[in-house]
């Protein structure tokens, strides 16, 4: 098992429709969550940055965590056909390692 | 600065033939990093520097890997006797040692892909 799960998709929506991408974790003692957006060829950059449980709000984007059932998600909410990458959740200890999800690839059509 | 560079973007190589790989991270940041990705994957660990030390490496990076980060600066991700299943986008990530000792922002390169024939 894969300590970030993460559904590949692809996803595919219309331009200004919420989307809502989710993960599940299993290490316990992860304390960081984090979401990148990778666009083609390139590395990814972060999102959003969460620690511990809750919600966190950045303009369009929401990230939530809760600890008790180990599930992340992201919300876009009036998405753009800019938004349209590859959403990377991402989990840390507190130590030296960020282990990644697979990624979901995100296509919001104009 | 100009972020973390890597050089070469794209190398197509000859299975049993070396490669090396040259990161150049945010020049303030002590902390580096090497991540695989294959393709409809997440990136992978694969080892970390502080400074100059290498603290950390996979059980990913066989002994055919090596990487150093010689004066804490610049890194090189070498591969010896490439296999077709080294195959992968090669990625280098730079950060600063959060204040609670996480991790903290990784800023990554845009890369360096290897393609073994």
């Amino acid at each position: 098992q894969k300590e970030v799960e993460q559904d590949p998709g692809p996803l595919s929506v219309p331009e200004g429709a919420i989307v809502s991408l989710n993960c599940t974790y299993s290490n316990s003692a992860f304390q960081y969550f984090m979401w990148y957006r990778q666009y083609s060829r390139k590395g990814p950059e972060l999102l959003m940055y969460t620690y511990s449980s809750g919600n966190k709000e950045d303009g369009r984007f929401t990230a939530q965590v809760d600890k008790s059932s180990k599930y992340i998600s992201l919300f876009i909410r009036d998405s753009q056909p800019s938004d349209s990458a590859t959403y990377l959740c991402a989990s840390d200890t507190g130590g030296f390692k960020t282990i990644f999800g697979a990624g979901t690839r995100l296509f919001v059509k104009a | 600065d100009t972020g973390v560079s890597q050089d070469p973007r794209h190398k197509i190589t000859k299975r049993g033939q070396n490669v090396t790989f040259r990161c150049d991270p945010i020049s303030e940041h002590n902390r580096l990093y090497w991540y695989r990705q294959t393709l409809g994957q997440g990136p992978e660990f694969l080892t970390y520097f502080q400074n100059e030390a290498q603290l950390e490496k996979s059980r990913l990076l066989s002994d055919r890997f090596s990487a150093e980060r010689p004066k804490g600066s610049f890194s090189t991700l070498e591969i010896q006797r490439t296999e077709q299943g080294d195959s992968a986008m090669y990625l280098c990530a730079s950060s600063l040692l959060g204040g609670r000792g996480n991790t903290g922002e990784l800023f990554f390169g845009e890369g360096s892909r290897l393609t073994v024939l």
